[in-house]
């Protein structure tokens, strides 16, 4: 696996509360992305960085704050999390440098449920 | 709008029988279109890119433009097949997903 990992890979908040995710790469891949998964509707893409401070919105970007202060970390922020939020979250970076549609590589997920 | 459409949820066959998992999409230009797969306790990962043309775990894809399709082949399934597959359109920087079709391979 390359070399992504994502905290918490299990979460269980409440309506309301603010949550983060977090996914760190070791690979030094210029991009990084956060999709949701949820039965019916596949991967949708949430946020994306192609740098350091640069990111743009996904399909599915309302609700949903990013950032990305290090080439390594990309943050994902639920400012106030809604029951429509509960869903698999996955991380993918690619490096981006000899074409922006190189091989998407993913983390292994986190499930966050709000009650 | 661009957009990839997988028509089946879910796909069972036979040890040995042919597999085609259907895609088509929508997408105005020169499109790029890959196929991921998700295995059982495995992370989502690349399996083939139309432009690479190549056969990986005797699957093949071939870019119909006429079709807009990308139908992914196999033609004598394997148990260990069995996976969740997804279909991709690149739209700039980035991917469109399709919602899916999961693969089932019974003995």
């Amino acid at each position: 696996d390359a070399g992504i990992t994502q905290s918490p890979r299990h979460k269980v908040t409440e309506t309301g509360t603010p949550v983060t995710l977090r996914c760190h790469q070791t690979e030094n891949h210029r991009y990084m992305y956060w999709y949701r998964q949820d039965p019916g509707h596949g991967l949708r893409l949430i946020h994306y960085s192609y740098g350091v401070k640069d990111t743009d919105k996904g399909e599915v970007s309302d609700g949903y704050s990013v950032s990305r202060s290090k080439t390594e970390d990309f943050l994902l922020t639920l400012e106030s999390a809604t029951s429509s939020q509960t869903s698999v979250y996955f991380c993918a970076i690619s490096e981006g440098r000899t074409s922006k549609l190189d091989e998407q590589f993913f983390g292994p997920g986190t499930r966050l449920t709000v009650l | 709008a661009q957009r990839v459409t997988q028509p089946e949820k879910l796909l069972s066959v036979f040890k040995g029988a042919p597999v085609e998992l259907k895609c088509n999409y929508s997408y105005s230009g020169s499109p790029e279109l890959f196929w991921y797969v998700q295995y059982s306790r495995q992370r989502l990962q690349l399996l083939l890119r139309h432009i690479s043309r190549e056969s990986i775990k005797g699957f093949t894809a071939d870019l119909n433009k006429g079709e807009t399709s990308f139908h992914l082949k196999k033609p004598f399934a394997q148990e260990e097949d069995s996976a969740m597959y997804y279909c991709a359109l690149g739209n700039t920087d980035k991917l469109i997903f399709g919602t899916g079709t999961r693969l089932q391979v019974f003995p």
